[in-house]
């Protein structure tokens, strides 16, 4: 079964620091990987994926991620954080080679950048 | 473009009574997902179709919980009876296709917020 673990409930950043926001995850075939952003009562909005090709995937509102298959991880990452960047954080799997392609989440880390 | 249309924002209930919520999704969206989020969780997968038959729904407590996508376009997701444990928001996603090699990202909607009192 494919599964998706981020290790840190909150992470606490400084405005205008660097930011990072970690995952690992668990597919039996090859991984399509993806972030996504929560803001309260809101749904979740996509920030970026991984299919294939450049390591470094670039998204929305300057984040970018960097996915290595040899630790089997994607962390999300940011390289001078706003004060508007508190939110929830969700990090996805696919597994591409399961016509099923279930889309499964972690269980979210809170990011919390303070003025 | 609209987006993934749910209805209602927000429910309160009494433990053992039914309740249904709506979901529409983008337009041409072929998947359709309902997922569970749990205060201070992930959202877990219920229930995945395809157009309007499932493709998974090994996560959907189907003693109480049940969903239909006729005509492949709406769809409802109904619990009856609900527990306190149902209290959730309860999420609504598609995406154009899913398959073997498709790579494409879900798109959601705001969510219906239970609260089973």
């Amino acid at each position: 079964a494919q599964s998706v673990a981020q290790p840190e409930d909150q992470v606490n950043v400084a405005e205008g620091n660097p930011l990072t926001v970690k995952c690992t995850y668990s597919v039996s075939g090859n991984p399509y990987l993806f972030w996504y952003v929560q803001y309260p009562n809101r749904g979740l909005q996509f920030l970026l994926k991984y299919i294939t090709g450049d390591n470094l995937v670039k998204g929305s509102y300057g984040f970018e991620a960097e996915f290595n298959k040899s630790q089997t991880s994607f962390h999300l990452k940011k390289p001078s954080a706003l004060v508007s960047d508190s939110a929830l954080y969700f990090c996805a799997v696919r597994d591409m080679d399961n016509a099923g392609n279930m889309l499964t989440f972690g269980g979210g880390t809170r990011l919390m950048v303070k003025p | 473009e609209a987006g993934v249309a749910q209805s209602p924002r927000y429910k309160i209930i009494e433990k053992r009574q039914s309740v249904a919520f709506w979901c529409n999704p983008i337009s041409g969206h072929a998947t359709l997902y309902w997922y569970q989020q749990i205060l201070g969780q992930g959202p877990k997968l219920l229930i995945q179709f395809q157009n309007n038959g499932v493709v998974d729904d090994s996560q959907l407590p189907k003693d109480r919980f049940s969903a239909e996508r006729l005509k492949g376009v709406d769809s409802t997701l109904k619990i009856q009876p609900a527990k306190l444990e149902d209290s959730a928001v309860y999420l609504c996603a598609s995406s154009p296709r899913t398959g073997r090699g498709m790579n494409t990202e879900a798109f959601f909607g705001q969510g219906t917020r239970l609260t089973v009192v």
